[in-house]
């Protein structure tokens, strides 16, 4: 069985600075991806950024990026210049077997 | 963003009562997905379909069945509606070509009263 740890239930940041979220993970599967998605307070599940197991290179999307360490089974977000519409929950996630399996969730704070 | 619907998206109902929670989409992906989403709890899966006919259960399976009877349909049913399954739920499709990502529906907020 696959399981996902987010250890962070509350997070905060000022608007501008820079904030990690951080995600471990286990699983058997030798081939899988590792996702992060944000749930604003209108609910709606958005994709943030998708991390290929199997490359070495951490994904980017913009002011979003990823540490992935594979031997540790880390996969952290980090956020740059943090905006007011950055406010959500964030949750992180891995695949397998057809299944997605999610963590708790971090719910995210922007200070103004 | 992914053609995905829920319906309804807010119910009211008594226990003991029969529920069905529609999920439609129009991107013909092949699989198709029940969440439910509580505190603390992040979303954990009830069940999900592989293609019409063909289901399978999650994590969270007990007091819940689906059916798929067209591709782009995906009902799940509460046969008798508990308290414990007042939550939020959300479908989600996928396209397995395209390394598992998944597309959310807005959800459906249910209360067992």
């Amino acid at each position: 069985a696959q399981t996902v740890t987010q250890s962070q239930p509350e997070m905060s940041v000022q608007e501008a600075e820079t904030v990690t979220l951080s995600c471990t993970y286990d699983t058997s599967e030798s081939d899988y991806y590792l996702f992060w998605y944000k749930q604003p307070p209108s609910r709606q599940m958005i994709l943030v950024i998708r991390q290929e197991a199997y490359k070495q290179q951490n994904a980017t999307e913009n002011r979003f990026s990823v540490n992935f360490q594979k031997a540790a089974k880390s996969f952290s977000l980090k956020i740059s210049d943090s905006q007011l519409g950055d406010a959500a929950m964030y949750f992180c996630a891995s695949s397998g077997n057809e299944k997605l399996t999610f963590g708790t969730g971090t719910r995210l704070t922007i200070i103004p | 963003d992914a053609g995905i619907t829920q319906s309804p998206r807010h119910k009211v109902t008594e226990t003991g009562t029969p529920v069905t929670l529609r999920c439609h989409q129009t991107e013909n992906h092949r699989y198709m997905y029940w969440y439910r989403q509580d505190p603390g709890h992040g979303l954990r899966l009830i069940h999900y379909s592989y293609g019409v006919k063909d289901t399978d259960k999650g994590e969270v399976s007990d007091g819940y069945s689906v059916s798929r009877s067209k591709t782009e349909d995906f009902l799940l049913t509460l046969e008798s509606a508990t308290s414990s399954q007042t939550s939020v739920y959300f479908c989600a499709i996928s396209d397995f070509e395209m390394a598992d990502e998944q597309f959310f529906g807005p959800g459906t907020r249910l209360t067992v009263l």
